[in-house]
């Protein structure tokens, strides 16, 4: 499978917790990006990553949380000290560059987390 | 700032029918790239085109098409003989293309289609 692989698929836990995703991008795309998704709402942009450099973060994205993209192939992304409301499904895409311009983003299938 | 709004929540209609989903978006950029996916039930979302925004001709393939109007921001998706598998939630999105940095894709809340037998 040489799509976008993202794991773990669902995770739970307790309030205060630190939690880590991890995102495998195709192999031959420049930019990673991180939405998060909650029900019923469309994917909301928390980063995103041209090779290893982190080029824009969103206001959603708070301290607590932390991205990178070591060596420029995959990418983690840490929630420190969980909360209720950090339960999402956060959902990694990759994309190539077309003409120095944004491509469309392959989507992984998203890693739910649960906070309890 | 970019936005993009598809006032459709929700929408039913009967196998077979015609249904447009529409799409309004707000930009400050004269280059921009719109988008349409797809999220069917199981969760992952699947592209469905990217038009760039000098590119004003429609776009048709098979049983969809997309009308891109700059002079009303818009740009409409219409399924055509809809059929069951049709049934998602699709999303909007636009990425500007100011200089190569500034150039994040913005979705919509997306319209969640139903396709009755």
């Amino acid at each position: 499978d040489t799509g976008v692989s993202q794991n773990p698929r669902h995770k739970i836990t307790k309030r205060g917790q630190n939690v880590t995703f991890r995102c495998d991008p195709i192999s031959e795309h420049n930019r990673l990006y991180w939405y998060r998704q909650t029900l019923g709402q469309g994917p909301e942009f928390l980063t995103y990553f041209q090779n290893e450099a982190q080029l824009e973060k969103s206001r959603l994205l708070s301290d607590r949380f932390s991205a990178e993209r070591p060596k420029g192939s995959f990418s983690t992304l840490e929630i420190q000290r969980t909360e209720q409301g950090d339960s999402a499904m956060y959902l990694c895409a990759s994309s190539p560059i077309v003409l120095q311009n944004t491509g469309e983003l392959f989507f992984g299938e998203g890693s739910r987390l649960t906070v309890l | 700032a970019q936005k993009v709004t598809q006032a459709q929540t929700e929408i039913s209609v009967v196998e077979k029918e015609d249904v447009t989903l529409d799409c309004v978006y707000e930009t400050r950029d004269t280059t921009y790239y719109l988008f349409w996916y797809k999220q069917p039930p199981s969760g992952e979302l699947v592209f469905l085109i990217r038009r760039n925004s000098f590119d004003e001709q429609n776009e048709i393939s098979g049983r969809y098409s997309w009308n891109f109007q700059k002079s009303t921001s818009s740009f409409n998706f219409t399924i055509t003989a809809s059929q069951v598998v049709d049934s998602a939630v699709y999303f909007c999105a636009l990425s500007e293309a100011i200089v190569n940095r500034d150039d994040k894709i913005i979705f919509g809340k997306g319209t969640r289609l139903h396709i009755l037998p």
